[in-house]
């Protein structure tokens, strides 16, 4: 079982539509970070969330940071086919774990 | 800037065989990671280190081994291999382990067989 739960672990939508994906632990972090991975690369950071209930907009990507530091959303508006990858969530407790990932692939 | 540095990119071993992986960061990173990335599995977390001669077991510790004798350099070894270490590996670094400082940067992994 892993310490951070990712869902849906898989979204295939057209291009222009919203969508959201969920990072939900029973841990209390330190801070969470959304990273995006293409493939044959090492994931890249997105956002850093510190404070619980921090809201984080970056262009068309809106990250939230639970109020009690457990869990974390991302919502992608009006999604582009550049977009696509997979997104992980990471908890900084006394390591850094990742959830599994959110595989995301926006159709033209 | 070089950031992090993985080597070798590939690699094929027979079952049995050891091998160690070299990680280098060139940012004066504290905080040093090894993970493993299989398909629906994500990042595991298999060692780290917070700083120089330190060293720690994550996740999925067993049948590695790591060594982190210079600040900017962390090691992966493996004694006997097995084909459940079929894998890509990644190698990662931060400032810190709390915090905005947390940001984690990656090498281009290791892509490991074990046949």
């Amino acid at each position: 079982t892993q310490l951070l739960e990712q869902s849906p672990q898989f979204l295939s939508i057209q291009e222009g539509e919203n969508l959201t994906v969920y990072c939900n632990s029973s841990s209390v972090f330190s801070s969470l970070q959304w990273y995006r991975q293409e493939p044959g690369e090492g994931p890249v950071l997105l956002v850093t969330v510190v404070t619980g209930g921090e809201v984080k907009k970056l262009k068309r990507l809106t990250f939230q940071f639970g109020d009690a530091r457990k869990d974390s959303s991302l919502h992608i508006t009006a999604a582009q086919p550049g977009d696509t990858g997979l997104y992980l969530c990471a908890g900084a407790f006394n390591d850094m774990r990742f959830g599994a990932g959110t595989r995301l692939t926006v159709k033209p | 800037n070089a950031g992090v540095t993985q080597t070798p990119k590939f690699r094929v071993l027979k079952t049995g065989q050891s091998m160690t992986l070299l990680c280098a960061q060139d940012m004066n990173h504290e905080y040093m990671y090894w993970y493993r990335q299989d398909p629906g599995m994500g990042l595991r977390l298999i060692h780290y280190s917070v700083g120089e001669g330190t060293t720690a077991k994550g996740e999925v510790p067993d049948g590695y081994n790591v060594s982190r004798l210079k600040k900017q350099n962390f090691l992966l070894g493996l004694e006997s291999a097995a084909p459940s270490q079929t894998s890509v590996y990644f190698c990662a670094s931060s400032r810190a382990g709390t915090g905005v400082r947390t940001e984690a940067f990656f090498g281009q992994g290791t892509r490991l067989t074990v046949v």
